[in-house]
């Protein structure tokens, strides 16, 4: 069965540029959530979807990041202007519904290096 | 949110029973115990979870205290490829998973 899938693998750009990052969930997941993974900072939880829905954005750091959900198989995660700060390991992960008694599945990320 | 604690670093030797323990005093009734582990460079996968009872599944066992304000994680026989960084993460009460530093568990041949 396929994955979370996430694209590009990696990421080179300058400062000042948009970054796109993109997620496929697991089929049939209708939860969608975006991770940020720092050395100093751990994987923090940035938003998360339900029904393509965002239900929790207050882990987004500012106004530069934005996602959106339009359908139930392809969320974006998209920095303007993105800054050297924002270099990190972007995830996805999707479940299935809500609720406790579901575990999240993660892709393999997204490493993003702002020059 | 409340925090979890787990040990920075141990080590089991390769065949042995690795047994990870965590801390997770201030957890909530209906608040379910997550296991994930991350290997280098590769996504958190998804070990196993519980609420009050004991759990296995092919990767792991999972035992709770009965107060729930501890667990421990059993890899019964650890291989190489179980060397990586383990999270407990309860999820307090939302959707939110808050993976603390983690245990460094390092298999040695």
């Amino acid at each position: 069965d396929a994955g979370v899938i996430q694209s590009p693998r990696h990421e080179v750009t300058e400062m000042g540029q948009e970054v796109t990052l993109r997620c496929k969930p697991i089929s049939g997941h209708n939860s969608l959530f975006w991770y940020r993974q720092t050395m100093m900072r751990g994987l923090e939880l940035l938003i998360y979807f339900n029904n393509n829905v965002p239900i929790d954005d207050s882990g987004m750091p500012e106004d530069r990041f934005s996602a959106k959900m339009p359908n139930a198989s392809f969320s974006t995660l998209k920095i303007q202007p993105s800054e050297p700060r924002d270099s990190a390991v972007y995830f996805c992960a999707s479940k299935v519904g809500r609720g406790f008694n579901q575990p999240q599945h993660f892709g393999d990320g997204t490493r993003l290096s702002i020059l | 949110d409340a925090k979890t604690t787990q040990p920075p670093s141990m080590d089991c030797a390769e065949g042995r029973a690795a047994n990870l323990p965590c801390n997770h005093s201030t957890i909530s009734g209906n608040e379910y115990v997550y296991w994930y582990r991350q290997i280098h460079s590769q996504g958190p996968q998804y070990i196993i979870h519980g609420l009050k009872n004991n759990e296995t599944n092919e990767m792991a066992s999972l035992i709770i205290t009965e107060d729930r304000k501890s667990s421990t994680l059993i890899l019964p026989h650890a291989t190489l490829r179980d060397t990586a960084v383990y999270y407990c993460t309860p999820n307090f009460g939302n959707e939110k998973l808050t993976f603390g530093t983690g245990t460094r568990l390092t298999i040695i041949p």
